[in-house]
């Protein structure tokens, strides 16, 4: 079974700070996701990441995925509170049918004005 | 375009009781899947299924069954409800984004809030 590691697995900043949220494992993924989720809401897909070192930008946030596939990072900068929420990594192993995926634990972000 | 819609929202069960969760997508995507949620934990697997016709153990399926009713409706039933599965359930359905490699994207429902008494 794989794992994915994140974290950290709880973030309270300022608004305006920049932060770094890490997901990390042994293993090799063929992709790798970001979701956002908000309380009462299901998980929502932010971007997919599939070649080693990959950078993707979406506004303010930076995904990059590591070049060994292992591993895989957001950036947010200039935070708002409305980026208040859970971030989720998940990813696909090479080897699984049909689109399974691992979750990690999450990272809870709040950002205060 | 409503995307992927589950029932109840809420739910409330005495030990012992059952019930089904409802899940309907309407993307025409072949994959569904079950997930609970639980705190840190993250999302975690129960079952899934390829296509229409065919369902397989997640993760963690003990105590629950699954329906592929057709392409758009993939059904979770508790037979005898039990604490330990006081959850949120999450639906999703998920398409293949680049043919000959396995990169799926899920797109997940609002969830069931599930409490066993």
């Amino acid at each position: 079974t794989q794992l994915l590691e994140q974290s950290p697995q709880f973030l309270s900043i300022q608004e305006g700070e920049n932060l770094t949220v890490y997901c990390n494992s042994s293993s090799v993924f063929s992709s790798l996701q970001w979701y956002r989720q908000e309380p009462g809401e299901g998980p929502v897909l932010l971007v997919t990441v599939v070649t080693g070192g990959e950078v993707k930008k979406l506004k303010r946030l930076t995904f990059q995925f590591g070049d060994a596939r292992k591993d895989s990072s957001l950036h947010i900068t200039a935070a708002q509170p409305g980026d208040t929420g859970l971030y989720l990594c998940a990813g696909t192993d090479s080897g699984t049918s049909y689109g399974k995926l691992t979750f990690g634990q999450g990272t809870i972000l709040t950002v205060h004005p | 375009n409503a995307g992927v819609t589950q029932t109840p929202k809420f739910q409330v069960l005495k030990t012992g009781q059952s019930m089904t969760l409802q899940c309907a997508q309407d993307m025409n995507h072949n994959s569904m899947y079950w997930y609970r949620q639980d705190p840190g934990m993250g999302l975690r697997l129960i079952y899934y299924s390829a296509s229409e016709g065919t369902t397989d153990k997640g993760e963690v399926p003990n105590g629950y069954n699954v329906s592929r009713l057709n392409k758009r409706e993939f059904s979770l039933r508790l037979e005898s409800a039990a604490p330990s599965q006081t959850s949120v359930y999450f639906c999703a359905s998920s398409e293949q984004i680049r043919l000959g490699q396995t990169i799926y994207e899920q797109y997940f429902g609002p969830g069931t809030r599930l409490t066993v008494t």
